[in-house]
């Protein structure tokens, strides 16, 4: 089945700074590859989504890439902001079967004011 | 359009007691998610339904655990026997297709004593 590795698991930035947060995945046929932004006590928030045929996709301060024959994508948050500290969860969804969403373990984004 | 609601909120139980959760998708989702997210981890899939049919279950401790969604809607997920190691928090989510993002409700947080 698929499996989903991310770092790190803790990342602390200062206010303006950009992060980024990397995952690898073990299967080669998944296609959809989604972000998601978990506040305390929330439940998982799609932030943003990138699928098989892309590389790139950007919305405003936050960007995702996709390497494909690496199998592994990032995200990428610029001028970063206070509200940005959450704990970040990447995930990658199989396309055989039940097209389950296998998610990576979360990182802990914190923004130093 | 309202999201996932999921009720309660919190739940303290002791451990061989007994424990249900109930979910209701985003009016017209197909796809209904029952995650189990432990602290400091990422949410591990359960269950998947579409509409009422159960398309992976391969993760769910079924000596223990099992989950229903009677006429393709609502959802309930049950515990029995509890034991400690189910402390966890409790994701329902749904998708309008099983190909599609997934929208996650807040979670019912059990902590099992």
């Amino acid at each position: 089945g698929e499996n989903v590795e991310q770092h790190p698991s803790t990342l602390s930035v200062q206010e303006g700074d950009s992060a980024v947060i990397k995952c690898t995945y073990s299967d080669s046929a998944s296609n959809y590859f989604p972000w998601y932004k978990q506040e305390l006590g929330k439940g998982p928030q799609l932030i943003i989504d990138i699928r098989s045929n892309v590389g790139e996709k950007k919305d405003q301060r936050i960007a995702v890439t996709l390497n494909k024959t690496a199998k592994h994508f990032s995200l990428h948050i610029t001028e970063t902001q206070p509200e940005d500290s959450a704990v970040y969860f990447c995930a990658a969804r199989m396309v055989q079967g039940a097209q389950k969403l296998v998610f990576g373990q979360g990182t802990r984004l914190t923004i130093n004011p | 359009e309202a999201g996932v609601a999921q009720s309660p909120r919190y739940k303290i139980i002791e451990k061989r007691q007994s424990v249900a959760f109930w979910c209701n998708p985003i009016s017209g989702h197909a796809t209904l998610y029952w995650y189990q997210q432990i602290l400091g981890q990422g949410p591990k899939l359960l269950i998947q339904f579409q509409n009422n049919g159960v398309v992976d279950d391969s993760q769910l401790p079924k000596d223990r655990f099992s989950a229903e969604r009677l006429k393709g809607v609502d959802s309930t997920l049950k515990i029995q026997p509890a034991k400690l190691e189910d402390s966890a928090v409790y994701l329902c989510a749904s998708s309008p297709l099983r190909n599609t993002e997934a929208f996650f409700g807040q979670g019912t947080r059990l902590t099992v004593v």
